[in-house]
């Protein structure tokens, strides 16, 4: 099973600054399976990234996702008032298909 | 534009069993893959199962096996999934989700998620 590490567990802003976000693999995955979701207090996760550095339907372009192997990287390069909130990395492979990151919450300084 | 409309929250008892629904509107459940996502409080998310085109099934999360069934009634657009033999661990937000196979392979459309409760 892979396992995804994000940490810290929280990163701390103020708007405007830029955001890097980190999602480790416990092995190797292919950059085609990694996604990034953002998710607000009382409300279902958002798809913001897919295949690592796609971004989803309507997703503002100060949000970039990079990265390869074992090392994955979301970034936002301005943070507006509506990004604080957590982010989640998920990868599909096998046994199990689908396994999430454990998550950083972005919040203000 | 698919949306997917989860029924209320719920309130069990321990060793009880929960039925969360997934109404599906803008396109039809059997052109979507429908998997279940769960979220402790506080916690992060946690995949439960769902149907694997690769293998034309169900399939579910080994620690759920035996105790979960995702159904789909495609007359009614709408999408179940049953849990058995609830635990306090069981309190949870119980999200249903589309994932896309093509280009994704991520979860791209959400419910509402439905809260199920367990307590004595």
């Amino acid at each position: 099973e892979v396992v995804l590490t994000q940490s810290p567990g929280t990163l701390s802003f103020s708007p405007g600054e830029r955001a890097t976000l980190s999602c480790r693999a416990s092995q190797s995955i292919s950059s085609r399976y990694l996604a990034w979701y953002q998710q607000k207090p009382g409300q279902a996760p958002r798809l913001l990234i897919y295949g690592t550095s796609s971004r989803a339907t309507g997703i503002p372009d100060r949000f970039s996702g990079s990265g390869s192997g074992t090392d994955f990287t979301l970034t936002i390069s301005r943070l507006e008032p509506e990004d604080f909130a957590v982010y989640y990395c998920q990868q599909y492979g096998r046994s199990p298909p689908f396994t999430f990151g454990p998550g950083t919450k972005v919040d203000i300084k | 534009q698919v949306q997917l409309v989860q029924s209320g929250a719920e309130v069990k008892k321990p060793g009880a069993s929960v039925k969360v629904s997934c109404k599906v509107s803008g396109y039809t459940l059997t052109h979507l893959t429908m998997h279940w996502v769960r979220q402790a409080p506080g916690k992060g998310l946690e995949w439960m199962g769902g149907f694997d085109p690769e293998y034309g099934e169900t399939i579910y999360a080994r620690k759920f096996q035996g105790r979960v069934t995702m159904t789909e009634d495609t007359s009614t657009d709408t999408a179940y999934m049953d849990l058995s033999r609830l635990t306090s661990d069981d309190t949870a937000v119980y999200f249903c989700a589309t994932v896309d196979y093509g280009d994704y392979f991520a979860f791209d459309f959400w419910g509402q998620g439905t809260l199920v409760t367990v307590s004595s």
